[in-house]
């Protein structure tokens, strides 16, 4: 079956610093796509980046990047520069052949100025 | 990019009555739309698949004749909680998936009480 594990329940960050959070996930698929979803408090979900699992370049979108080690099922997020507005929950996702997503736990990130 | 909406936004009612939450895709056809539901402080949690046309997959334990799913238009897909109980309460969230996007388009979901 496949999961999607973010260990960190919270995390704290100061403005303008960098924060990694993490998430691994198990499957036997070889093609797969990866995201990582933005909860802010609205509670609209907000794509943040998506990654390919084909692809051996990892994705980045201005401040976000992420550190796809595909061997080792991990699919970090790394948030550059952070700043007031990216507190929020976090949230990593992994889309099967049926495009159902799975997502995992959440990590709470809190920015402090 | 691709908006969904979802309508109520939040709806409060007595238990035993019935709850219909609407799903749709303003700027895009929508072969594919998903259920989810969010208790406080968890994650998303599929209930359902809904293909246009065609009746809707159901995850493992989700009730289909308690939650009711009609995708009847590429635009439009709705969700009935019958005989709600106060168990039922949570946050309702919907998303969208055309025929060529890679991303499911989230709906900004729907809060459900139930007294």
């Amino acid at each position: 079956a496949q999961t999607v594990t973010q260990s960190q329940p919270e995390m704290s960050v100061q403005e303008a610093e960098t924060v990694t959070l993490s998430c691994t996930y198990d499957t036997s698929e070889s093609d797969y796509y990866l995201f990582w979803y933005k909860q802010p408090p609205s509670r609209q979900m907000i794509l943040v980046i998506r990654q390919e699992a084909y692809k051996q370049q990892n994705a980045t979108e201005n401040r976000f990047s992420v550190n796809f080690q595909k061997a080792a099922k991990s699919f970090s997020l790394k948030i550059s520069d952070s700043q007031l507005g990216d507190a929020a929950m976090y949230f990593c996702a992994y889309r099967i052949a049926t495009n159902k997503l799975i997502f995992g736990t959440g990590t709470l990130l809190a920015v402090q100025p | 990019g691709a908006v969904v909406s979802q309508h109520p936004s939040r709806v409060i009612c007595k238990s035993g009555t019935s709850v219909k939450i609407e799903c749709r895709s303003l700027d895009f056809q929508a072969t594919t739309m998903f259920w989810y539901r969010q208790f406080p402080k968890q994650s998303l949690m599929l209930m359902a698949t809904s293909n246009e046309g065609s009746k809707a997959t159901y995850e493992q334990g989700v009730e289909k004749d308690k939650f009711l799913i009609n995708h009847a238009s590429l635009t439009l897909s709705t969700l009935t909680v019958t005989s709600a109980h106060p168990e039922d309460s949570s946050f309702y969230i919907c998303s969208a998936r055309d025929s060529v996007a890679t991303e499911q388009y989230f709906g900004p979901g729907t809060r459900l009480t139930v007294l």
